[in-house]
């Protein structure tokens, strides 16, 4: 299996601030990653898929980066309904693999 | 607007076995789209557990993989997950997600767009 490993695994932020979240593969992924935001008692949410493409209706504040092994998530600006937990994915091959989470909260 | 609707019984005891149905609404299970079921245990990450294609053909993970069967009805547009010989390390939030796919320059992205809101599921005697 693929493992997925991200950093921190927590975070206190402010809004406005910009935030980054790291997401490292144990192997090549290509571009198979895929982003998605969790808040509490609700199921996740994608956010960007294939390392970099914007879901539908997903604010622009909200990019992906990278390819390979190595991963970004970043927040150019917070919002207050930004705090949140947020996994990757990779969906290189099954069976598909999630990180451990990164909660971000509030300063 | 598709959207996805779990249901099944939020209890079932030690040895027994979980059974969950996914309702879809808004688009037809007989799509191109693969149909997933992703299970994230209290507190804990998100934990894949298998796909079902419209023609049935499925994909688990290996993990669950000799307990686990997923089935779909086109006549009710639902998909459903049977997972046997449960245990308490089988409690946990499970949802089902449909897989859509993005081509680019020949290669296939998947990734989970529809997401039902979870069924929760504890094991205990």
């Amino acid at each position: 299996d693929i493992q997925m490993t991200q950093s921190p695994s927590s975070l206190s932020a402010s809004v406005g601030d910009r935030v980054t979240i790291t997401c490292r593969a144990s192997q090549n992924i290509n571009s198979y990653l895929n982003w998605y935001q969790q808040k509490p008692g609700q199921a996740p949410n994608l956010l960007i898929y294939a390392a970099f493409t914007l879901q539908s209706g997903v604010p622009s504040r909200f990019s992906g980066s990278g390819s390979g092994t190595d991963f970004t998530l970043t927040i150019s600006s917070l919002q207050l309904e930004d705090f949140a937990t947020y996994y990757c994915q990779q969906s290189y091959n099954t069976p598909y693999t999630f990180g451990q989470g990164t909660k971000l909260e509030i300063k | 607007q598709v959207q996805l609707q779990e249901s099944g019984p939020g209890l079932v005891k030690p040895s027994g076995t979980l059974s969950l149905t996914c309702a879809v609404s808004g688009g037809s299970i007989s799509s191109s789209n693969l149909w997933n079921w992703v299970r994230q245990p209290p507190g804990k990450g998100l934990e894949w557990i298998g796909e079902i294609y419209h023609s049935g053909s499925t994909n688990y993970n290996p993990s669950l993989k000799t307990r686990v069967t997923m089935s779909i009805d086109k006549s009710k547009n639902q998909v459903s997950l049977k997972l046997r010989s449960v245990t308490a390390a089988d409690t946990a939030i499970y949802y089902c997600a449909r897989a859509n796919v993005y081509y680019y320059d020949s290669s296939g992205y998947y990734y989970f767009d529809y997401w039902g809101q979870g069924s929760p599921v504890t094991v205990s005697s």
